[in-house]
């Protein structure tokens, strides 16, 4: 079994700030995927960033980086200078490989609400 | 380009009455996967198609909850009798194929309320 912890519900960052949300994972599968996305209130669901468990370096897409610590099993979500159109809900997710192969489900955490101050 | 397309985007109905939710994956996505969005229980999978074939299931609540999809394409997630539980987003989205690497692209949901 998979399981996401987001130990923030809610974050506050000044405009132009940056703000580490916190994720950390479970699983036993040999290798994974983490992901981020992103829910402003109008509901879309919005991809943000990909780590592979097996990713040597951490990913980076434009202002979001992932501090991805595998021994710590954490995947930490970094916005650099927030704007104010990334005040939003945030949710980690991963998926795994088990024993026969499949790969296909996303396990959501909680999420974070961030909100970005001006 | 197009992104997953989703319809109705709000739906209302009396409690026992069946509902049929649609989506539309982005072209040349061969995975589709169901999503249900509610306050008290999160963000939780339903199903999962590769193609048309549904190798899982198990996501589904009861046997009230069904999906099919055709033709590699649309896919429509049919709930029977619906109970007031029912009442929730319903959140449809596609991958490339179904590798780890493959991010799920969501669409914008079906907010179903059950009076």
């Amino acid at each position: 079994a998979q399981k996401i912890t987001q130990t923030q519900p809610g974050m506050f960052v000044q405009e132009k700030e940056a703000v580490t949300l916190d994720c950390t994972y479970d699983t036993s599968d040999p290798s994974y995927g983490l992901f981020w996305y992103k829910q402003p209130s109008s509901g879309e669901m919005i991809f943000l960033i990909y780590q592979g468990s097996y990713d040597q370096q951490n990913a980076t897409e434009g202002r979001y980086s992932l501090n991805f610590q595998k021994a710590r099993k954490s995947a930490n979500l970094v916005i650099s200078a927030s704007q104010l159109g990334d005040s939003a809900m945030y949710f980690c997710a991963m998926r795994g490989t088990n024993s026969g192969g499949s790969n296909y489900k996303l396990t959501f955490g909680k999420g974070t609400l961030l909100t970005v101050n001006p | 380009g197009a992104g997953v397309s989703q319809s109705p985007s709000n739906k209302v109905t009396e409690k026992g009455k069946d509902v049929e939710l649609r989506c539309d994956p982005i072209s040349g996505h061969t995975a589709l996967y169901w999503y249900r969005q509610s306050l008290g229980q999160g963000l939780e999978f339903l199903i999962y198609f590769q193609g048309n074939s549904a190798p899982d299931k198990s996501g589904l609540p009861s046997d009230r909850f069904s999906a099919e999809r055709t033709g590699g394409s649309v896919s429509t997630l049919t709930i029977q009798r619906t109970q007031q539980e029912d009442s929730a987003v319903y959140l449809c989205a596609s991958s490339l194929g179904g590798r780890v690497n493959q991010p799920q692209h969501f669409g914008d949901g079906t907010r179903l309320s059950i009076l």
